[in-house]
């Protein structure tokens, strides 16, 4: 069964510190998106990526880095965590851009003291 | 830029209501719309979707029907059951005037026996 897994569950991290969220999809999808979603703001893109080595900025990437190493794997790095950044971060997956379904992972929480 | 409402930021029912989550969009083309649904503690979950106008889309006892002329996507289901209990959001896809699907803010739908 297609699959988007994301770790870790959940993490906790200082202001300042260093966090990377992993996601690994095995859709053999072209697309990997970013979203964290926050109560009253619904989800919001980050970056997402066509495909290894390609990277594209979405509505909200200020403070994020992100990075597709394989078809399979892509990454979002925050180098300097703020308090702002304590949300729930969703990875997901798709064939085409804008027009076929998603599949999303279960979201990593993280929390920034 | 291409956009969806969703003008329900909660809904209330009892078991066995009927239901309605209203979703209108504004695009520049011909957009794929979808329905995606969130239950806690889980990402979104694609529900289904529609591509042209007066297509019908259906899942699960959940429906909506694509209204070019009124530029909504309302999703409906005739009887609702506590295990309903979820978020949903309304999307869109739109090859020709967007990059990326957009999601509305979603609805939360509270469902008691």
């Amino acid at each position: 069964e297609a699959a988007v897994t994301q770790s870790p569950r959940n993490k906790v991290t200082v202001t300042g510190g260093n966090v990377t969220l992993s996601c690994r999809q095995t859709n053999s999808h072209n697309y990997m998106y970013w979203y964290r979603q926050d109560t009253g703001h619904g989800l919001r893109l980050i970056h997402y990526s066509y495909g290894a080595g390609n990277l594209q900025i979405g509505d909200v990437p200020d403070g994020y880095k992100a990075t597709r190493t394989t078809q399979e794997d892509f990454f979002l790095l925050l180098e300097l965590a703020s308090p702002s950044q304590t949300s729930l971060y969703f990875c997901a997956s798709s064939d085409q851009l804008a027009n076929s379904d998603y599949t999303f992972g279960s979201g990593t929480r993280l929390l920034v003291i | 830029g291409d956009s969806v409402t969703q003008t329900e930021g909660q809904v209330a029912l009892s078991e066995e209501d009927f239901l309605t989550i209203h979703c209108n969009y504004s695009a520049s083309g011909y957009p794929a719309l979808f329905w995606y649904v969130q239950y806690p503690g889980e990402g979104p979950q694609f529900l289904f979707r529609a591509s042209r106008d007066k297509e019908k889309g259906s899942s699960r006892g959940f429906e909506a029907t694509y209204d070019k002329g009124t530029t909504s996507f309302h999703l409906r289901k005739a009887s609702v059951q506590e295990s309903d209990s979820a978020v949903y959001y309304c999307a869109l896809g739109d090859p020709s005037g967007g990059y990326k699907v957009v999601f509305g803010s979603g609805t939360r739908l509270l469902v008691s026996p």
